[in-house]
């Protein structure tokens, strides 16, 4: 069974800093990766999707990387800002589902 | 954004009462998911389908029953609402024909039950 964990549950560092998420898969037979953004009572924004055949994805100042041999996703945020404060969530393709962590709180600090 | 909309987006109801949520698209897409957020646990699948009259349960089905008549529509029920069932539930859909295909997603629908 597919299991996704994310850690640190919660992270907050002061504006500017470079900050990783980490996610964590336990079945590497996965279709693709998602990194996923949620405001506070809001619904969810697709940050990028890196399919499995590939090693990383960049939007702007986010970056995306995938090791399915050991498991493991990143979610690099460069020049943090206020803005980027929010709950980050990985999710995992597999068998025509999604399978997700439970997410990380990021608060950016002024 | 995809066209999925889902009603009603507020409910409140009482122990017992059966509530059924609607979750529409425009997108003609093959596969539609029901997933329930509580805190600490991120999205949790209740049922999907895989086309009309097709569906599968998901990590979290007991005590919910779905319907997929049309492509368009697909029908999450609670036959007999429970405290426990207090959540936002979030309605998905995706094509699944290529690999750069996501996953689109409803604003979601908060329930309570009383």
């Amino acid at each position: 069974k597919q299991e996704v964990t994310q850690i640190p549950a919660a992270l907050s560092v002061p504006e500017g800093e470079n900050l990783v998420l980490n996610c964590s898969f336990t079945d590497s037979a996965i279709y693709n990766l998602q990194w996923f953004r949620q405001d506070p009572g809001k619904g969810l924004t697709s940050l990028l999707l890196i399919q499995s055949s590939q090693r990383e994805q960049t939007s702007g100042r986010l970056n995306a990387s995938l090791d399915k041999s050991s498991g493991r996703s990143t979610l690099y945020i460069a020049a943090s800002q206020p803005g980027d404060s929010a709950t980050y969530l990985c999710a995992v393709y597999s068998n025509y589902q999604l399978i997700w962590g439970a997410g990380t709180k990021l608060i950016i600090k002024p | 954004d995809a066209g999925i909309t889902q009603s009603p987006r507020h409910k409140v109801t009482e122990t017992g009462t059966p509530v059924t949520l609607r979750c529409h698209q425009t997108e003609n897409h093959r596969y539609m998911y029901w997933y329930r957020q509580d805190p600490g646990h991120g999205l949790r699948l209740i049922h999907y389908s895989y086309g009309v009259k097709d569906t599968d349960k998901g990590e979290v089905s007991d005590g919910y029953s779905v319907s997929r008549s049309k492509t368009e529509d697909f029908l999450l029920t609670l036959e007999s609402a429970t405290s426990s069932q207090t959540s936002v539930y979030f309605c998905a859909t995706w094509s699944g024909g290529k690999s750069t295909d996501t996953q689109y997603f409803g604003p979601g629908t908060r329930l309570t039950v009383l």
